[in-house]
Order: structure tokens, then C-alpha cells, then sequence
């Protein structure tokens, strides 16, 4: 199975800053035949169920806002805020879905606000 | 629109068998997709428990499969989870979801259900 692997494991961003979280698989999620990357990203904030952001690694689900971005490609991924809302406090996941399953995903970052 | 509601017991008995349904609205489960079961031990990660086709056909998580069977009733519009043989690491938010992509694989769930909180406790 493919482990992701997220880091920070907890992170405290002041409101308006940029906040990063980091994800790596244990193998390569781009597939050569199309130049995609496996990878997609959520919200979850509690109570509730996690919110899809992010495919493809770098796809914007419809509605998601602006500040939201995803890079990197292969093994290293970013999910990156711009600028840090008092909403987007909550726990991020990366998910690999890659070849076939199981689908694995990260532990999971907690972004609270300084 | 599309609503996913997850129902079953909340609490289970250690050794015996976990059952939980997945009621589909605003549409056929017949129509496509791969429905899927993920899980969530409180304060704790995701893992992805297995998917259903309308067919039948099915994909289990190895560290899972064992004891797991997902089954489809598509003239009610649900699918459903059985979790044998449950123990106290089973205890966990249990997540039905429908995944983006209308294919065999390569799945990332845009739609959720709320989750049913299923504790193992005699």
C-alpha cells in the first residue's frame, strides 16, 4: 500500500498569513501517460465529515475559495492558504488515488490560529 | 441533490457483527459509481473501508477484508456494511461517500454522508 505521510503534524497560523501543509507518498502518484497526479486534499472541521478542496493535486473543487492552492507533483505535495480565514480552522488530509485500491490518506494536519 | 444517510446501531457488542446502511436521494445507485465505506477512530485519521458497485462487484481493504462484506440493494437505493468480528479498534465515525469519477478506480469523494458514531462496548 502507498503510505502518506503529512507534515506538520499541528500548525498555528496568524489570521491573514499564509499557511503550508506538506504531504508525501511512499510512491510516485504521477501517471506518465497523462501527466496527472493522484492526489487530493480536504477540510474537516469537527463534527463534521471531511470536505473535498483539491484533486488532481492542484484542482480547486467548485466553490472552494481562491486562497486554497495545491502543488507538487510525484512523491511531495503542497496544499498552501494564502491567507489564513478564522473559517479555514480545521483538520487537512491529503488522499492518494493512485492505480488501484486501497486508497490511503495522510494522518492529518490541524491548523488552528495563533 | 445527491444525500447520502448513514443508519445502524450505535453501539456493538465486542465479537459480534457491525451492520450499518447507506440510504441514496436524488439518485439511482443503479446509474453508476463505486459507493464507498470510510472510517474515522475519534481524533483519529480516515481509512477507506471499501467500495460497491451497482453490479455487485466489490473492493476491500486488505487490512479489512477478512471481515468486512458490502452489499447493494438497488431497489432500495442503499448499499450496506457488515464488520464482523468487531473489537474496540473498530469504534470509529463510520463515513458512506460517492466518489467523483464514474469509474472502475482512481476514486476521491466530493460527496459525503454526516457519519454514524458506532462504539464497540459490552
Amino acid at each position: 500500500d502507498i503510505v502518506m505521510t503529512q507534515s506538520p503534524d499541528s500548525l498555528a497560523v496568524s489570521l491573514g498569513e499564509r499557511a503550508t501543509i506538506n504531504c508525501k507518498s511512499s510512491q510516485s502518484l504521477l501517471y506518465s501517460s497523462n501527466n496527472k497526479n493522484y492526489l487530493a486534499w480536504y477540510q474537516q472541521k469537527p463534527g463534521q465529515p471531511p470536505k473535498l478542496l483539491i484533486y488532481w493535486a492542484s484542482t480547486r473543487e467548485s466553490g472552494v475559495p481562491d486562497r486554497f492552492s495545491g502543488s507538487g507533483s510525484g512523491t511531495d505535495f503542497t496544499l498552501t492558504i494564502s491567507s489564513l480565514q478564522a473559517e479555514d480552522v480545521a483538520v487537512y488530509f491529503c488522499q492518494h488515488y493512485y492505480g488501484s485500491p486501497p486508497y490511503t490518506f495522510g494522518q492529518g494536519t490541524k491548523l488552528e490560529m495563533k | 441533490q445527491v444525500q447520502l444517510q448513514e443508519s445502524g446501531p450505535g453501539l456493538v457488542k465486542p465479537s459480534e457483527t457491525l451492520s450499518l446502511t447507506c440510504e441514496v436521494s436524488g439518485y439511482s445507485i443503479s446509474s453508476g459509481y463505486y459507493w464507498g465505506w470510510i472510517r474515522q477512530p475519534p481524533g483519529k485519521g480516515l481509512e477507506w473501508i471499501g467500495s460497491i458497485y451497482h453490479s455487485g462487484s466489490t473492493y476491500y481493504n486488505p487490512s479489512l477484508k477478512s471481515r468486512v462484506t458490502i452489499s447493494v440493494d438497488t431497489s432500495k437505493n442503499q448499499f450496506s456494511l457488515n464488520l464482523s468480528s468487531v473489537t474496540a479498534a473498530d469504534t470509529a465515525v463510520y463515513y458512506c461517500a460517492k466518489p467523483t469519477l464514474s469509474v472502475a478506480y482512481n476514486w476521491y469523494f466530493a460527496l459525503w454522508g454526516r457519519g454514524t458514531l458506532v462504539t464497540v462496548s459490552s
